[in-house]
């Protein structure tokens, strides 16, 4: 089976700094790799994906890089905001749409 | 947003009770999941149905079992509660890539 591990686990920034978040994954077979953010109390909700024949992909303040090739994906977040505060997972689909998520990392951006 | 949704919003009951857990997607996704959160906020997937088939079966107790009545709907009921059943389950869907959670239920056991 596939095994993402993800790190850190906690992250503090500054409000205005950059924040990083990266996963590795086990499976060449994965091939789809979503980042999802929780708030406290709420559900996990999509911010952004990959899929497997790009390398990057951005959306306003917030960047997704793969590295097939090493099997490590990462989330960027740049000019942080207090509201970006949350848990970020990242996650790995495998065969008959089963989704393995990273053990989660909380970030703190510090106004 | 409504596009999944389960009831209850927060289960509290005793141990050794059954209680049941329901979900509803309005996406007219084929998949649909159940994932359970701990209180460590890791979510571990439990199952998965495919056009109300069983397709992923996770080492879960067997007082735990699912039901899929139709493709929008996905329940789960769990038998004989224990203390360490206590989490957050999140019911999800997915058509193709793109998954969706729908707004979880705290269950507590006491």
């Amino acid at each position: 089976g596939e095994n993402v591990e993800q790190h850190p686990s906690t992250l503090s920034v500054q409000e205005g700094d950059s924040a990083v978040i990266k996963c590795t994954y086990s499976d060449s077979a994965s091939n789809y790799f979503p980042w999802y953010k929780q708030e406290l109390g709420k559900r996990p909700q999509l911010i952004i994906d990959i899929r497997s024949n790009v390398g990057e992909k951005k959306d306003q303040r917030i960047a997704v890089t793969l590295n097939k090739t090493a099997k490590h994906f990462s989330l960027h977040i740049t000019e942080t905001q207090p509201e970006d505060s949350a848990v970020y997972f990242c996650a790995a689909k495998h065969n008959f749409n089963k989704f393995y998520f990273g053990s989660g990392t909380k970030l703190n951006v510090k106004p | 947003d409504t596009a999944v949704s389960q009831t209850p919003k927060y289960l509290v009951t005793q141990m050794g009770n059954d209680k049941s857990i329901k979900c509803e997607q309005n996406l007219g996704h084929d998949t649909m999941y159940w994932y359970k959160q701990d209180s460590k906020k890791f979510l571990k997937i439990m199952f998965s149905y495919n056009n109300k088939e069983l397709i992923i079966n996770e080492t879960v107790p067997n007082r735990f079992s699912p039901k899929s009545p139709d493709k929008a709907h996905l329940n789960l009921h769990i038998n004989s509660l224990e203390l360490g059943d206590s989490a957050v389950y999140f019911c999800a869907s997915t058509q193709g890539q793109e998954q969706y959670f729908g707004p979880g239920t705290r269950l507590t056991v006491t």
